[in-house]
């Protein structure tokens, strides 16, 4: 079945090195999609990525969707103590054409040291 | 808006007890989810709702599991009887359809313990 994989699955930092998590579908994804979850929090939603290769920005957050689309990263300059959490990349499920569910990935928890 | 709103915040009943988790979603959002979380394995759907129809509840790990959502404002989540391994928290979420491009709103969730 349908499959979302993340690595690392921890990532402990400084604060102030930078920080990148990957995530990886078995199969081509119509978009993808990324969360946050702050310790004891539930998932925020951060962004939506939909073209091969697209590339968005989020002051010190910048994400890339694969050219094949099937491939994911965020990448945080500079942590801070506030980017500690868990972050989720998801991929709807397709029903003929039209979005199901999301597949999360199992996230990478990120710890960030002062 | 007030988000999605999920009560009760927190739960600890006794194994073999009916446990009740509700949840009211972002008032013009179609689709619902209902999602449980473990350290063991991550986010699961459970169910998903689209303009209150159940679409897929191939994730409902058992008959004990039941879900409604008899209204566009409110759905269910029951366990009955409930076991010491449903103990996770249960996140429901909405988003405003299917189209292809829609993120999720959370609930805060509700930490289910079974003792």
């Amino acid at each position: 079945g349908q499959q979302v994989m993340q690595i690392p699955q921890y990532q402990h930092v400084q604060e102030g090195e930078d920080f990148t998590t990957y995530c990886n579908s078995s199969t081509t994804l119509s978009n993808i999609q990324w969360y946050k979850q702050r310790p004891g929090g539930h998932p925020v939603f951060l962004i939506q990525l939909v073209k091969s290769g697209e590339v968005k920005k989020q002051k010190r957050l910048t994400f890339q969707f694969g050219e094949a689309k099937k491939n994911s990263s965020l990448h945080i300059t500079a942590t801070q103590t506030t980017d500690v959490g868990t972050y989720f990349c998801a991929g709807p499920f397709d029903y003929g054409g039209s979005q199901g569910n999301l597949i999360f990935g199992k996230g990478t928890k990120l710890s960030v040291k002062p | 808006d007030a988000g999605v709103i999920q009560s009760p915040r927190h739960e600890v009943t006794e194994m073999g007890q009916e446990v009740t988790l509700r949840c009211k979603p972002i008032s013009g959002h179609n689709s619902l989810f209902w999602y449980r979380q473990t350290m063991m394995r991550g986010l699961e759907l459970l169910i998903y709702f689209n303009n209150n129809v159940p679409i897929d509840d191939s994730g409902m790990p058992e008959d004990r599991f039941s879900a409604k959502m008899p209204n566009a404002s409110f759905s269910t989540l029951k366990i009955q009887p409930s076991e010491p391994r449903d103990s996770a928290v249960y996140f429901c979420a909405s988003s405003p359809g299917t189209g292809r491009y829609r993120g999720y709103t959370f609930g805060s969730g509700t930490r289910l313990t079974v003792v």
